[in-house]
């Protein structure tokens, strides 16, 4: 089945820079691939996702990058601040016969410092 | 996008016993999943709801400590049997949108003592 690597576990960046997430995937024939934002005590909130036949893909202050050769994706934030601080998880989707479900990286522990 | 509703947001349960979520969406989806994430840790697939039909459990997970419900499109249930504090863990409801969008509902924060 699918394997998600994500690093690092936790990241601290200024208030003001960038932050930049990493995930690995194992299968070939995955096709979705979604970020999520966990604040303590929610669950995840869907913050930018983006398929296999897309390369990148932007939303304001947040980007994602797909590089299906390499089999890896990222997740970049410019001008952080404090309410970027959460947990982010990174997660993808096998295209392939079986699970429809998604599998996660274990998460980035981002801390925005004032 | 969607807007998941889950009951209860938390409780807390005595061993042996069992414990019933609901899950309600506001719009037609594709598929409903049923996810775990213990203190701490990431989530992990516990089973794709089917609607009218049993549903399809991820490996290490089985029918009768979790059965699920998916009696329409838009609502499942999941319950938790013969609950030991192993299970104490935030339950969280997730639907796939036509557009393959996948989303999350706000989790249901169970103890077990």
């Amino acid at each position: 089945g699918e394997n998600v690597e994500q690093h690092p576990s936790t990241l601290s960046v200024q208030e003001g820079d960038s932050a930049v997430i990493k995930c690995t995937y194992s299968d070939s024939a995955s096709n979705y691939f979604p970020w999520y934002k966990q604040e303590l005590g929610k669950g995840p909130q869907l913050i930018i996702d983006i398929r296999s036949n897309v390369g990148e893909k932007k939303d304001q202050r947040i980007a994602v990058t797909l590089n299906k050769t390499a089999k890896h994706f990222s997740l970049h934030i410019t001008e952080t601040q404090p309410e970027d601080s959460a947990v982010y998880f990174c997660a993808a989707r096998s295209g392939g016969g079986g699970a429809d479900g998604l599998t996660f990286g274990k998460g980035t522990h981002l801390i925005i410092q004032p | 996008s969607a807007v998941i509703s889950q009951k209860p947001s938390r409780d807390i349960c005595q061993r042996g016993t069992s414990l019933t979520i609901q899950c309600q969406v506001d719009s037609q989806v594709t598929m409903m999943f049923w996810y775990r994430q213990q203190p701490g840790q990431s989530l992990t697939l516990i089973a794709t709801a089917n609607q009218g039909s049993e549903a399809t459990y991820e490996s290490g997970f089985v029918i009768d400590k979790f059965p699920i419900s998916r009696p329409n499109l838009t609502f499942s249930t999941l319950t938790v049997s013969n609950m030991s504090p192993e299970d104490s863990s935030i339950y969280l409801c997730s639907v796939r949108l036509p557009t393959d969008t996948q989303y999350f509902g706000p989790g249901t924060r169970l103890t077990v003592l």
